[in-house]
């Protein structure tokens, strides 16, 4: 049973174009839902995250939009450059301890 | 500051060999856990710790056993390894509460033949 579920599983997006990635969960429990970044051969990194009693949390170019409604959240990258090209992976946990993630999004940004 | 430390990055083994993975942190996390990463699948849990002494399961625990002996180690044991084993196996640490982040470490690259 995925609890985590994200798409697109690939992404193909052009230099300066906007990138956006999805995510739903089943466990209303969760309340906490961070995005990570990974690059080749390294560990994935903590990008941005969100708590529940918010709907929208922005850092620099990367957003993260959340409806608790639906039970969905995404995270959109403005101004998409050559060197955001990494995985993305969604997760949720109701404690940072116990994270579940979703299956990852490869996204190529090209110039 | 090292973070998350994995030992080894590489490693081949033959059907039914065991070995250790090891995973140390220096940041004085009470959790600790270990994921595997395979294509298209995300990275799966396979054991968590919430303290030294403590141990438990996740999503793929099976031909794998973790003991948390200190707060700074936690090695991931594969008794007989099989095929199916062959992935990139991730340590994590964090914090409880608040927005704390899990630190990950740089991955062990698994191949079993």
């Amino acid at each position: 049973q995925q609890q985590v579920k994200q798409s697109p599983q690939s992404l193909i997006v052009q230099k300066g174009g906007i990138s956006i990635i999805n995510c739903a969960y089943e466990n209303t429990a969760f309340d906490y839902f961070p995005w990570y970044q990974q690059f080749p051969g390294k560990g994935p990194a903590l990008l941005i995250a969100i708590r529940p009693d918010v709907s929208e949390k922005k850092e620099g170019r990367f957003t993260i939009s959340f409806n608790k409604s639906a039970k969905q959240f995404s995270l959109h990258i403005m101004d998409s450059q050559p060197g955001d090209s990494a995985t993305y992976f969604c997760a949720a946990s109701y404690n940072t301890d116990k994270l579940i993630f979703g299956t990852g999004t490869r996204l190529q940004v090209f110039p | 500051n090292a973070g998350v430390t994995q030992t080894p990055k590489f490693q081949v083994l033959k059907t039914g060999q065991s070995m250790t993975l090891q995973c140390a942190q220096d940041m004085n996390h009470e959790y600790m856990s270990w994921y595997r990463q395979d294509p298209g699948m995300g990275l799966r849990l396979i054991h968590y710790s919430v303290g030294a002494g403590i141990t438990d399961q996740g999503e793929v625990p099976n031909g794998y056993n973790v003991s948390r002996s200190t707060t700074e180690d936690f090695p991931l044991r594969l008794l007989s390894a099989a095929p199916s084993q062959t992935s990139v196996y991730f340590c994590a640490s964090s914090s409880p509460g608040g927005e704390e982040e899990a630190f990950f470490g740089q991955g062990t690259r698994l191949t079993v033949v």
